[in-house]
């Protein structure tokens, strides 16, 4: 059965913080990963992660691969109040539809 | 360009009722997606389509039907709705294999409550 697992389930950081969401998996013929972010309406995409090693950055955010450790990390620098939200990560196989599966996600509360 | 709509944003059923949520992409995407999110729980796939004409079932299909007539339009019916089926909806939608973007971009969602 695939699994997506993410870690912390949820945590507190003050304005300025640095913080680093996990998601672990397991599954079959992995095509991709992706972080999304959820707050109170629909995911927004964040990053998709195909190859280990490659960082991928958008402004304070960055996102790292390991295939052979089958992990990701999500950091985000400089927290501030519009990064609280839930961050979700998903993995992709390959060929048919793409299933897709989710983890729960991680809660993340920045305080001023 | 709307992206992913959907219809209605909330909803309220009595339990036996039925209804149809509705979505629209105009991104031409030919892989669409219906999931349910309870809290706590993350997402969970409830039936998909690879383009008109197909569709097939995801994890949790059960108390649900779809169809896909035309590329952008992909309705979720619930028959005899009950209150487990109590949950937000949401569609998505994705390119697919096709340039390899596989990233999904979701509608609002439909925030469903049976009593």
């Amino acid at each position: 059965e695939d699994k997506v697992v993410q870690s912390p389930l949820s945590l507190v950081v003050h304005e300025g913080d640095t913080v680093t969401l996990n998601c672990s998996y397991e599954v079959t013929n992995f095509r991709s990963l992706l972080w999304y972010k959820q707050e109170k309406k629909a995911p927004t995409f964040l990053f998709m992660l195909t190859s280990s090693g490659i960082e991928k950055k958008s402004g304070r955010l960055s996102s790292i691969l390991d295939k052979k450790e089958l992990f990701s990390i999500l950091n985000i620098t400089a927290t501030q109040t519009g990064d609280s939200a839930i961050y979700l990560c998903a993995v992709v196989k390959s060929g048919g539809y793409q299933k897709v599966t989710f983890g729960t996600g991680t809660k993340l509360q920045v305080i001023p | 360009n709307a992206g992913v709509t959907q219809t209605p944003k909330f909803r309220i059923l009595k339990i036996g009722q039925s209804m149809t949520l509705q979505c629209t992409q105009d991104m031409n995407h030919n892989y669409m997606y219906w999931y349910r999110q309870d809290p706590g729980m993350g997402l969970k796939l409830i039936y998909y389509s690879v383009g008109a004409g197909i569709t097939d079932k995801g994890e949790v299909p059960n108390g649900y039907n779809v169809s896909r007539s035309t590329t952008e339009d992909f309705p979720l019916r619930l028959e005899l709705a009950a209150p487990s089926q109590t949950s937000v909806y949401f569609c998505a939608s994705s390119p697919g294999e096709r340039g390899g973007k596989n990233e999904q971009y979701f509608g609002p969602g439909t925030r469903l409550t049976v009593t």
